[in-house]
């Protein structure tokens, strides 16, 4: 467990589906990032919250919906997805400061049918 | 702004030393380097914020160039738990974007 979880790890979704991912982080820390990661192509930032603010959006489609009630909570909210957007998605949170890493959680593996 | 890492992939033997560069056209402030395993969340390995620094991690450390706008990471008699994809980050000076590298996946075999 790396402190940052992740719920579902694994979905199947149609494409007139609506689901969310959860993602969940007692480590105090106020950032909570959002990545796509596919395969041979590098992670993709989506959105960045802070304090539970979004800073980034990192012109990502509006089928994807963040939300963040509080700083240990980031929810991704999925509608009308198309297959391309079959991926692992990761969540992360990282401390304030340029000197912290970031801590992955073990992603949700979505597959578009 | 995408650092590049290279090689893409190496196959090692158990106790061979790999070297993996990761080099950017932006001026850096910090490189991070993470390792992911297979099915698992991308871990934190090190962060380094000045040029000519070095860390390690058990066998493993790293290097960054701040000049070069480079970092290599140093993998020192392999063990088989060191397969994995590594990746480097690097966040630019302007503080304004932090990017990974595509990955180098690294496979120790016995």
């Amino acid at each position: 467990e790396t402190g940052v979880t992740q719920t579902p790890r694994h979905l199947v979704m149609g494409m007139t589906n609506k689901k969310s991912l959860k993602c969940e982080q007692h480590l105090g820390h106020n950032a909570m990032y959002w990545y796509k990661q596919s395969a041979k192509k590098p992670l993709e930032l989506m959105f960045v919250y802070n304090f539970k603010e979004q800073t980034e959006n990192n012109s990502v489609p509006s089928r994807f919906s963040p939300e963040c009630p509080n700083s240990s909570h980031l929810f991704l909210h999925l509608h009308t997805l198309q297959p391309e957007d079959s991926a692992l998605y990761l969540c992360a949170s990282k401390g304030q400061g340029a000197s912290y890493g970031y801590t992955f959680g073990s992603g949700t593996r979505l597959t578009v049918v | 702004q995408q650092p590049v890492q290279s090689p893409q992939a190496v196959i090692l033997r158990e106790g061979e030393d790999a070297v993996i560069n990761c080099s950017s056209s932006k001026a850096l402030y910090s490189v991070h380097w993470y390792r992911q395993k297979h099915g698992e969340a991308p871990v934190f390995l090190m962060i380094l914020l000045k040029g000519g620094e070095q860390k390690g991690h058990e066998k493993i450390s790293a290097s960054f160039n701040e000049k070069k706008q480079q970092s290599s990471l140093y993998l020192t008699a392999s063990q088989l738990s060191y397969s994995g994809t590594y990746f480097c980050g690097t966040l630019t000076y302007n503080f304004n974007k932090f990017y990974f590298g595509s990955g180098t996946k690294l496979n120790v075999k016995p």
